[in-house]
């Protein structure tokens, strides 16, 4: 069965410190990959998405960036968070190729990352 | 543009039946899911819509019109775990990218 782990679970940065947001998946093979953002009472934002390793496409121009350095691995980093950057972070996958069924995501646990 | 619309909140009793609305205009079309969000929680998946009509699993309910550009969640004898934010989302054949709705926060009170 696929499961997808992210983490950590929270986390409290000082503005203007790096970050680094890891999500891997396991029990399948080349996931789309989904960074989302989702702010208190807000609905889900994308942030990034990704079809293969190396390739990210940005929906949302911040000061956020995205990396898949392998098949199942996606990261979220920030080299100077913002106070603006506080929110819900949901990593996702969904099964890559032309299947109806193929948009279906599955989401991992979430980061609630507090810019203080 | 793409817009997804869904009420903000709704209330409803235990044991009772309570049916969340969407409407959506979107450029293409390929389904329509349903998550449930509880709080501080990510979001599960529970229903699919490509074609019109209902489909039925369990408690819940998911009916879709096409036409209309309509879909509704129906939620049987409800219980207090019910109680979450209910997430409608549709693939517009864009890249493999859903467009979300903002949610609607149900309250099951006793």
């Amino acid at each position: 069965s696929q499961t997808i782990h992210q983490w950590p679970a929270t986390l409290v940065q000082p503005v203007g410190s790096p970050l680094s947001l890891e999500c891997t998946v396991e029990g399948t093979s080349n996931p789309n990959l989904y960074w989302y953002r989702q702010a208190a009472g807000r609905g889900l934002q994308l942030l990034f998405y990704s079809v293969g390793i190396g390739q990210i496409s940005s929906e949302v121009p911040q000061n956020l960036s995205a990396s898949r350095p392998q098949d199942r691995q996606f990261i979220l980093s920030s080299k100077k968070l913002l106070l603006s950057d506080s929110g819900f972070y949901l990593c996702a996958w969904s099964r890559g190729g032309g299947t109806i069924l193929n948009t279906e995501a599955f989401f991992g646990q979430g980061t609630r990352l507090t810019v203080v | 543009g793409q817009n997804i619309d869904q009420p903000t909140e709704m209330t409803a009793t235990e044991g009772a039946i309570v049916q969340i609305n969407c409407t959506y205009q979107t450029s293409g079309f390929n389904g329509l899911f349903w998550y449930q969000q509880h709080a501080g929680e990510a979001p599960t998946f529970l229903s699919y819509n490509v074609l019109d009509g209902l489909e039925e699993k369990g408690r819940f309910s998911s009916f879709l019109s096409r036409s209309k550009g309509y879909s509704y969640l129906l939620l049987k004898e409800l219980q207090m775990k019910d109680s979450a934010s209910y997430l409608c989302a549709v693939d517009a054949g864009n890249n493999r990218k859903l467009i979300w709705g903002l949610g609607t926060s149900l309250a099951v009170n006793p």
